[in-house]
């Protein structure tokens, strides 16, 4: 049981440049999210996704992009890649609303210069 | 939204010492949950626990929801404890608001041997 994977590891990118963060969990959960940590700080919530078909925008949801084709599957996508999005991206997977909680990959560590 | 607030921001123990961390959360949650994250960069979901006492091992943590606190002990403290304790809550606002966590700043632990 894998859990929630998340690939890339590490990515350089150049200003302007766009990239997809790939993301997919073997639990069958319905809740998928995406969240990004800045140096000392906690996590801020960019998108989140209910069910395939269903994504809505969290708390930082300028300059990205999702989209849930699948149950397993929730890429996110940079366009136009700017300094300010460099940060550790996270995401994460619930099987419900209230149990167990989320859980998370082990993060992709994006770098824009 | 909801305001979380975590103390001590830096805390730092000798081997073998007992230590609480607090979490302040400033409305009603349906969704609790302490994270550890490891010099590597790697989220553990420790607990779920969005009211009442859990222990696991050396580590257990109380919620009194009706009061918007949650405590985290950890007692005989080892290094492999260090890292950063994240309190992160959610609040189920409509059918569709998933477990949208918002995150503490975190509560820096070093232990020393």
């Amino acid at each position: 049981n894998a859990g929630v994977t998340q690939t890339p590891k590490f990515r350089i990118l150049k200003i302007g440049q766009s990239m997809t963060l790939q993301c997919t969990q073997d639990m069958n959960h319905n809740y998928m999210y995406w969240y990004r940590q800045d140096p000392g700080m906690g996590l801020k919530l960019i998108y989140y996704s209910v069910g395939a078909g269903i994504t809505d925008k969290g708390e930082v949801p300028n300059g990205y992009n999702v989209s849930r084709s699948t149950t397993e599957d929730f890429p996110l996508r940079l366009e136009l890649a700017a300094p300010s999005q460099t940060s550790v991206y996270f995401c994460a997977s619930s099987h419900g609303i209230y149990t167990y909680g989320a859980f998370f990959g082990q993060g992709t560590r994006l770098t824009v210069v | 939204g909801i305001q979380v607030e975590q103390s001590p921001p830096d805390l730092i123990l000798q081997e073998g010492a007992n230590s609480t961390l607090r979490c302040n959360f400033s409305d009603s949650v349906n969704n609790l949950q302490w994270f550890h994250q490891n010099p590597w960069g790697q989220l553990i979901n420790l607990f779920y626990i969005p009211s009442g006492t859990k222990q696991n091992g050396r580590l257990s943590a109380t919620t009194v929801a009706t009061e918007r606190y949650s405590l985290l002990y950890i007692s005989s403290s080892q290094t492999t404890d260090s890292g950063v304790y994240f309190c992160a809550v959610a609040r189920r606002v409509r059918e569709t608001s998933g477990s949208r966590l918002t995150f503490g700043e975190g509560t820096q632990l070093t232990v020393n041997p």
